[in-house]
């Protein structure tokens, strides 16, 4: 049984251009949740989605990041126009359609933006 | 909303010494709780969980943890480190409900041979 796959692994990225960050979370699992862990800082919450659906992007800056769930296909976290400051590790973690069940992360996908 | 407080931003043991580590939450509903070990370079993998039933749960790699409803606390023990220990530490809550999961800041914990 597959984990949750990410990728790219690592992606350099210049200034201005755009990154894409692509998570196939578990098989089973219809749940997605993307967290950016900075150098030296904890897991930041910012977004949840369901199939199709966004529930909570409280945690999203609100300008150049989206997210995305098909109903075919991964997940994607998008940033446009990328500056140093997106540098970061973003982390995709997936649970089954059931309440109170655990979360399992991706490897991680590290952007730095030069 | 919901959060997490983590007592220690940065813990120093040598091995053989005994591991508690804080976890507090605010959340005003019934939650389950979590805690998750990163070794260095990797991701957040589980160490224990709890959801209902006895508040002692024990995890992976001899940890276990005790939640305590009337503090709001769900810390993380191990009785005897050892080096490959050595990792970042989150705790986290989520309400029963339909949302997201909340991690605390981490604890970095550096074990000395």
């Amino acid at each position: 049984n597959a984990g949750v796959m990410q990728n790219p692994r690592h992606l350099v990225r210049r200034r201005g251009q755009e990154a894409r960050l692509r998570c196939s979370p578990m098989k089973g699992h219809s749940h997605v949740y993307w967290y950016r862990q900075l150098p030296e800082e904890g897991l930041k919450f910012m977004v949840y989605l369901q199939k199709e659906n966004i529930i909570d992007e409280s945690g999203m800056p609100k300008e150049r990041f989206s997210a995305e769930f098909p109903k075919e296909g991964p997940s994607i976290l998008r940033i446009q126009q990328v500056v140093r400051g997106d540098s970061a590790a973003y982390f995709c973690a997936s649970s089954p359609p059931v309440s109170g069940n655990t979360i399992y992360f991706g490897e991680g996908s590290w952007l730095t933006v030069v | 909303a919901q959060s997490v407080s983590q007592h220690n931003h940065h813990v120093i043991l040598s091995e053989a010494a005994s591991l508690e580590l804080g976890c507090n939450y605010s959340y005003g509903g019934t939650v389950n709780l979590f805690w998750y070990v990163q070794y260095p370079g990797q991701h957040l993998q589980l160490l224990l969980k709890y959801f209902s039933g006895d508040p002692l749960v024990k995890g992976i790699k001899g940890f276990e943890a005790e939640f305590i409803k009337s503090k709001f606390s769900f810390n993380l023990r191990k009785p005897s480190v050892q080096w490959s220990d050595t990792a970042e530490y989150f705790c986290a809550v989520k309400g029963l409900f339909g949302q997201n999961f909340v991690f605390g800041p981490g604890t970095r914990l550096s074990v000395l041979p």
